[in-house]
């Protein structure tokens, strides 16, 4: 059980593209989603926290009109990258979590991101 | 807030020792506390957590035991083989809240 999908899986695409990554949780009910980024060889940095129905809480440093987050639903989130230059180039990984104290997050498969 | 500090960054022991992790954690309301295993390229796994009512749990050759008095937390693995070779992360959470991640331990079993 508590399956988290994540697609695409990998992205290349031309700098001042716009690139959206999906978060599924298959097999459980989520109200809350995370999303990281992770750079080669270092720790998961959250970048926001997503609630179902609500806006997005967004981490000191993360622009929230670059990275927009929409959680329409308990088992989807979306992570779009608006205009995405090189410097977004990254692995973005999701997790979800259902919302009773002491649970763990589970994550997805991440999404490599190339930006050319 | 939360800020989690894990040592060492990076560990390298022989096929069959043990290896520990340790974290330390800030906020003394954090009663959740996990740790994750990421295979390069993979996603992070679960592999054992604890909470702040218990001071040790054991999984066969992983055990995690919690000291909430100093505040911190420590994984253990005992016999370790070539394909316990990944990055770990601690994790310490505040009830319903988002986790806050050590920044990884990189474990290499040589065999």
């Amino acid at each position: 059980g508590a399956v988290v999908s994540q697609h695409p899986s990998w992205v290349i695409c031309k700098s001042g593209t716009s690139v959206k990554i999906e978060c599924r949780s298959l097999d459980f009910q989520a109200t809350t989603m995370f999303w990281y980024r992770q750079f080669p060889k270092q720790s998961l940095m959250l970048m926001a926290t997503s609630n179902e129905g609500s806006k997005a809480t967004y981490e000191q440093g993360v622009e929230k009109d670059k990275f927009l987050i929409n959680h329409a639903s308990l088992t989807l989130s979306t992570l779009t990258v608006t205009s995405a230059h090189p410097e977004d180039s990254s692995f973005y990984i999701c997790s979800a979590r259902v919302a009773r104290e002491g649970q763990p997050q589970h994550f997805g498969d991440g999404t490599r991101l190339s930006i050319l | 807030g939360e800020n989690v500090e894990q040592h060492p960054s990076t560990l390298s022991v022989q096929e069959g020792d043990s290896a520990v992790i340790k974290c330390t954690y800030s906020d003394s309301a954090s009663n959740y506390f996990p740790w994750y295993k990421q295979e390069l390229g993979k996603r992070p796994q679960l592999i054992i957590d604890i909470r702040s009512n218990v001071g040790e749990k054991k999984d066969q050759r992983i055990a995690v035991t919690l000291n909430k008095t100093a505040k911190h937390f420590s994984l253990h693995i005992t016999e370790t083989q070539p394909e316990d070779s990944a990055v770990y992360f601690c994790a310490a959470s505040i009830r319903r809240t988002d986790m806050r991640f050590g920044a990884g331990t990189r474990l290499t079993v040589k065999p």
